[in-house]
């Protein structure tokens, strides 16, 4: 299994800002993929973070609103940008390795107000 | 269209008293089913994998069957450490997790 961690655990955060949320790995992994959480919701799948090129972003999430990098296999970045409330959320790194199972991070609680 | 159904949304049980969760699929070829647990405010912990009908998996309290159209997550004698929401997942693609909204399982003492 797969060790992640994130990093902020928690952010409150003023309308327009944008936040960086960081998910490190402990062991190389191929696949990474970010997730938003809303108040009472299940998951979401925001987009899977590629390796050396450019994200994939599931319908209704855009590049601009959400960039993504991945400098290598253990580590991404999930920025929000120009926020709004309704970006309050629990975002989550997940990660799969050789098997087919995703593991996550303890999840970043984000408010904007 | 795929889609994962748990039932119930919640349930309340006394502690030692015996339940079990459901979570329906109607997602074509299935690649495997995912439980996870989450507690407020962490992220999901995994549980169990299973791949095809008949299979069973069990962890201390917790087994998790799988018939062609649903899984089941049984939970025996449970205690109050037991409380959690419940998770299960297909995946659409050789990554694309789709999740159930979660069965909220609360143990009384």
């Amino acid at each position: 299994s797969a060790v992640i961690s994130q990093k902020p655990s928690r952010d409150i955060c003023q309308r327009g800002t944008s936040l960086t949320i960081q998910c490190q790995v402990d062991s190389q992994v191929t696949m990474m993929f970010w997730y938003r959480q809303q108040p009472g919701q299940s998951l979401t799948l925001i987009a899977t973070a590629n390796q050396g090129s450019e994200a994939t972003y599931e319908s209704g999430f855009v590049i601009d609103k959400f960039p993504i990098s991945r400098p290598n296999l253990t580590f991404s970045t999930l920025t929000v940008s120009n926020m709004s409330p309704e970006d309050s959320s629990i975002y989550l790194c997940s990660a799969q390795g050789s098997t087919d199972t995703q593991y996550f991070g303890p999840g970043t609680r984000l408010t904007v107000l | 269209e795929d889609q994962v159904t748990q039932s119930p949304e919640a349930l309340r049980l006394q502690e030692g008293e015996s339940s079990s969760l459901n979570c329906s699929y109607t997602v074509s070829g299935l690649r495997g089913l995912f439980w996870y647990r989450q507690d407020p405010g962490k992220g999901p912990e995994f549980l169990f994998t299973l791949y095809s009908a008949g299979e069973e998996k069990e962890k201390e309290r917790l087994k998790a069957t799988l018939t062609k159209k649903e899984s089941f997550l049984h939970i025996t004698a449970p205690k109050p450490e037991d409380s959690a929401t419940y998770l299960c997942a297909v995946p659409l693609n050789d990554y694309k997790l789709s999740f159930g909204a979660g069965t909220t399982v609360t143990v009384r003492a």
